[in-house]
Order: C-alpha cells, then sequence, then structure tokens
C-alpha cells in the first residue's frame, strides 16, 4: 500500500515531442505529488509537485495532471529537447518521507 | 545558497569494514533525511531529524547503521560492518519545514567489495 508504480521504465521521444510519464498510488493518505528528475552522478532535483486538492499544475514545459479518483498521476513534458534526457521520479509524500517511483529513463532524440 | 553538500562522494571499501559519510545541509533548515538508491531504483527512505532530534528511522535501517545530527547543523551516517548488499548511493536531502520542498545533495556511492 505503500507502494507508488510508476511507468514506462524507458521513453524515447524526437526533439519537440511530447513526454508523458505515469505513476498510481494506493494509499489515499498521501498528501504531496513531487517529481525529481536526477542526471548521472547527481542527486534528484525537484522539477513540480502538487497537492491532492488540486487537478493539475503547469511550470514552463512541465505538467502535473491529478486524478484523484483514480488514484493517479502523470508528468507531461511539452516540447521535450535533448537536455531534457535525464531519469524522472514520481513520489509521494506521507508523514514528511518521500515513497519514489522505480524511475522512467527519458531519451531525446536531436 | 550553496546546496547540500556531501562527503565523500565515492568510498570503496571492503567488507566488514566500517564507513560514515557526512552531510551539510542548507543553511537553516531544520529538516535532515537521509535516503538510500541503488541502481535502477528510486530512492528509499532511511532516517530523518528535526534539528538534532532523530524522529523515524526505516526498516531498512538495521543496527549496524547509525545517524547523528550533532547541534541540528551537519548530519553523519555510519555503517559498520559493512556488506556487499550495503553498495548503494546514499542520499542527504534538507528542507526548511515539514510542507517545504526536500533537497537533495549528490550523494555519496559506497561500493563494498
Amino acid at each position: 500500500q505503500q507502494q507508488v508504480k510508476q511507468s514506462p521504465q524507458s521513453l524515447i521521444v524526437q526533439k519537440g515531442g511530447i513526454s508523458i510519464i505515469n505513476c498510481a498510488y494506493e494509499n489515499t493518505a498521501f498528501d504531496y505529488f513531487p517529481w525529481y528528475q536526477q542526471f548521472p552522478g547527481k542527486g534528484p532535483a525537484l522539477l513540480i509537485a502538487i497537492r491532492p486538492d488540486v487537478s493539475e499544475k503547469k511550470e514552463g514545459r512541465f505538467t502535473i495532471s491529478f486524478n484523484k479518483s483514480a488514484k493517479q498521476f502523470s508528468l507531461h513534458i511539452m516540447d521535450s529537447q535533448p537536455g531534457d534526457s535525464a531519469t524522472y521520479f514520481c513520489a509521494a509524500s506521507i508523514n514528511e518521507k518521500l515513497v519514489f517511483g522505480k524511475g522512467t529513463k527519458l531519451t531525446v532524440n536531436p | 545558497d550553496t546546496g547540500v553538500s556531501q562527503n565523500p562522494r565515492h568510498k570503496i571499501t571492503k567488507r566488514g569494514q566500517n564507513v560514515t559519510f557526512r552531510c551539510d545541509p542548507i543553511s537553516e533548515h531544520n529538516r535532515l533525511y537521509w535516503y538510500r538508491q541503488t541502481l535502477g531504483q528510486g530512492p528509499e527512505f532511511l532516517t530523518y531529524f528535526q534539528n538534532e532530534a532523530q524522529l523515524e528511522k526505516s526498516r531498512l535501517l538495521s543496527d549496524r547503521f547509525s545517524a547523528e545530527r550533532p547541534k541540528g547543523s551537519f548530519s553523519t551516517l555510519e555503517i559498520q560492518r559493512t556488506e556487499q548488499g550495503d553498495s548503494a548511493m546514499y542520499l542527504c536531502a534538507s528542507s526548511l519545514h515539514p510542507d517545504s520542498p526536500l533537497h537533495f545533495g549528490n550523494g555519496t556511492r559506497l561500493t563494498v567489495t
């Protein structure tokens, strides 16, 4: 019940395309849902986050869509760029602890 | 804001040896967290502090692991009698208060041979 399931495991898109990563959870006590971006050899960096009382949040090219009833949330990267190539993790927070998905390795081809 | 600093960046040790990692959080951040990340996986919570008080420890943190945060500033994570299964990236993060985002350091990569 503490798991966060993330898909796909890997994703290849062309420059300018839309990248979509999905996550699902079971525990309705989760109260904060961040997405992190991680480059090789670096720690995760917060990209964008949402709370369950909001259905969508947009920051630049990044959008989170949140479906509370389905217990699913997704990250959309518009106009994907080669510099976006990284591993993306969804997470859910309960009592200040983050539970992470297993990650999606995104490759954006030029 | 110099970010969360972790040292060393890499540590190679032989099975059975003790190792200690250090984390310097962003100044004035009273929350400090330790996570562990193995290859191809997301980070997993180990423990966290509010100032110098250790508030929670994960079941992943066996008796061989100990973390401290003296004076509520930097933190150390010690692993005694290391095992090959301890090989991972150990990540430290800090936050200003419970509702603020976590800022991660670049981790310490431990390899146990």
